[in-house]
C-alpha cells in the first residue's frame, strides 16, 4: 500500500485568495492524481501531474485556476487560485501504487471559502 | 463519455447481508474499484476487480462481469460501522491517463439497529 500525506487538512479561506495543497507519497510513483469532491457530489478529476512535465487537465479544469507542480516522484502541489465559494471541496491527492495497481487516496484536505 | 451508476441510497438492518449494484459504460476498462467514505472523510479502499468473477475480502464481496459492464459490491454481517457512501469507480486505460478513475455517484448506505 502507499501512504499519502495531505497538508492543510482543513483551512477557511478569504474569498479572493490562493491556497496550495502539498501531498506527500512515502514512495516514488509515476503520476499522481488531483481529486475534486464538492458537496454531496462523487469525486472527479481535475488533472493529472507527471514528474518533469506539465500536467494535464480535465475538461472543465485551467491551469490559471489550479496550477499543480511535480518536482519528484514523492511530491506534488495543487494551487486553488482566486477562490471563490464555489471552490468550497474536499481535495483529495491520489497515487497508483503496491500490488495489483491498487489507486489509494490521501487524508483530503478540506476547504471552506467564505 | 464514461457513465457510471449506482443507486443513491440504500438502508439494511445490522446482521444482514446487502449488495450494492454497479453499472458502467466506459470506453476503456482496466478494473473497477469500490471505495468507502465515511462522512467527513476520504475514501477508503475495498476491493480491485480486473477479471470476472467473485473477489472475497473478509465481510466484503465483489463481484465484476465485462461483458455485462456490471459489478456488485456485497456486504455481510452488517454492522453500524458499515453506514457510510460507497463509490464505484472505473479505471478506463486511456494511455497517459493510466490510472485514472471515473466514479459513480456513490450509493447511501444507512444500517439501523
Amino acid at each position: 500500500s502507499a501512504v499519502i500525506s495531505q497538508k492543510p487538512s482543513r483551512d477557511i479561506c478569504q474569498r479572493g485568495t490562493s491556497l496550495t495543497i502539498q501531498c506527500q507519497v512515502d514512495s516514488q510513483v509515476t503520476m499522481m492524481f488531483w481529486y475534486r469532491q464538492q458537496p454531496g457530489q462523487s469525486l472527479t478529476l481535475i488533472a493529472t501531474a507527471n514528474q518533469g512535465s506539465e500536467a494535464t487537465y480535465e475538461s472543465g479544469f485551467v491551469i490559471d485556476k489550479f496550477p499543480i507542480s511535480r518536482p519528484n516522484l514523492t511530491f506534488s502541489t495543487l494551487t486553488v487560485s482566486n477562490m471563490s465559494p464555489e471552490d468550497s471541496s474536499i481535495y483529495l491527492c491520489s497515487v497508483e501504487a503496491g500490488t495489483g495497481n491498487t489507486i489509494y487516496f490521501g487524508e483530503g484536505s478540506w476547504l471552506t471559502v467564505v | 463519455g464514461q457513465n457510471i451508476d449506482q443507486p443513491t441510497e440504500m438502508t439494511a438492518t445490522e446482521g444482514a447481508i446487502v449488495q450494492i449494484n454497479c453499472t458502467y459504460q466506459t470506453s476503456g476498462f482496466n478494473g473497477l474499484f469500490w471505495y468507502q467514505q465515511h462522512a467527513g472523510e476520504a475514501p477508503t479502499f475495498l476491493s480491485y476487480n480486473v477479471l470476472d468473477g467473485l473477489e472475497e475480502k473478509g465481510r466484503f464481496s465483489s463481484f465484476l462481469s465485462r461483458s455485462k459492464g456490471y459489478s456488485y459490491l456485497l456486504l455481510k454481517e452488517l454492522q453500524m460501522k458499515d453506514s457510510a457512501s460507497y463509490l464505484c469507480a472505473v479505471r478506463a486505460d486511456r494511455g497517459s491517463t493510466l490510472g485514472r478513475l471515473y466514479f459513480g455517484r456513490g450509493t447511501q448506505l444507512t444500517v439501523w439497529p
